[in-house]
């Protein structure tokens, strides 16, 4: 039992390049959640899923896509990165209004 | 605007001590609250949560207080050990909705 699994860890892009950040979750959560953690702004919500097939704008939307591929996998796409996208990206799974389980986290700088 | 306020960027304890951390939140509609606990380049941790059916919570060291009125929310943690330096955040959401919403972090440092 993995919990929640991100690839890549770190990544280097270049302003303009495009990636795909991929998170997967093994213990079949209807929920899925894309976050950034940059200092002093704490956790700010991307995009989630509430369900499979179902995508809803969060926080700080703007510059990312997301797909919800199904139940277990929710993918963040960056399709022209910039600098200001530099930050750590978490991926995190619940069931209901319980605890939220997150993975490592993908460590993204844009240059 | 954030929904969601840590207003102490750091914190530091002697272990053996309480630790206290607080946190404020202002929408009267949240009534279910959480704390993780995050370690450098790793993901949070859950750590402890509370309904607002209820004022405190206890598990083992750590307890959460609820005041409503006030709406605000702390996290004792006694006595507190030197691995539990780390930061901590606060989140909340409303149990009918699917958007947790997180302070921006205390960060504790117990003192051995």
């Amino acid at each position: 039992n993995a919990g929640v699994t991100q690839t890549p860890k770190f990544q280097v892009l270049k302003t303009g390049q495009s990636m795909t950040l991929q998170c997967a979750q093994d213990m079949n959560h209807n929920s899925m959640y894309w976050y950034r953690q940059d200092p002093g702004m704490g956790l700010r919500l991307i995009y989630y899923s509430a369900s499979e097939g179902t995508t809803d704008k969060g926080e700080v939307p703007n510059g990312y896509n997301v797909s919800r591929l199904n139940k277990r996998e929710f993918s963040l796409r960056l399709e022209s990165a910039a600098p200001s996208q530099t930050s750590v990206y978490f991926c995190a799974s619940v069931q209901g209004s319980y605890e939220q389980y997150f993975g490592p986290g993908t460590r993204l700088t844009v240059t | 605007d954030q929904q969601v306020k840590q207003n102490s960027p750091s914190l530091s304890v002697q272990e053996g001590r309480i630790s206290i951390l607080n946190c404020d939140y202002t929408n009267s509609m949240f009534d279910y609250f959480l704390w993780y606990k995050k370690y450098p380049a790793e993901g949070p941790t859950f750590l402890i949560s509370i309904s607002s059916i209820k004022d405190k919570n206890e598990d083992g060291r750590f307890t959460v207080f609820l005041n409503k009125s006030a709406k605000h929310l702390s996290l004792h943690i006694v006595p507190s050990q030197p691995g539990d330096s780390a930061v901590y955040f606060c989140a909340a959401s409303e149990s009918t909705g699917n958007q947790f919403y997180f302070g921006t972090g205390t960060s504790l440092t117990v003192i051995p």
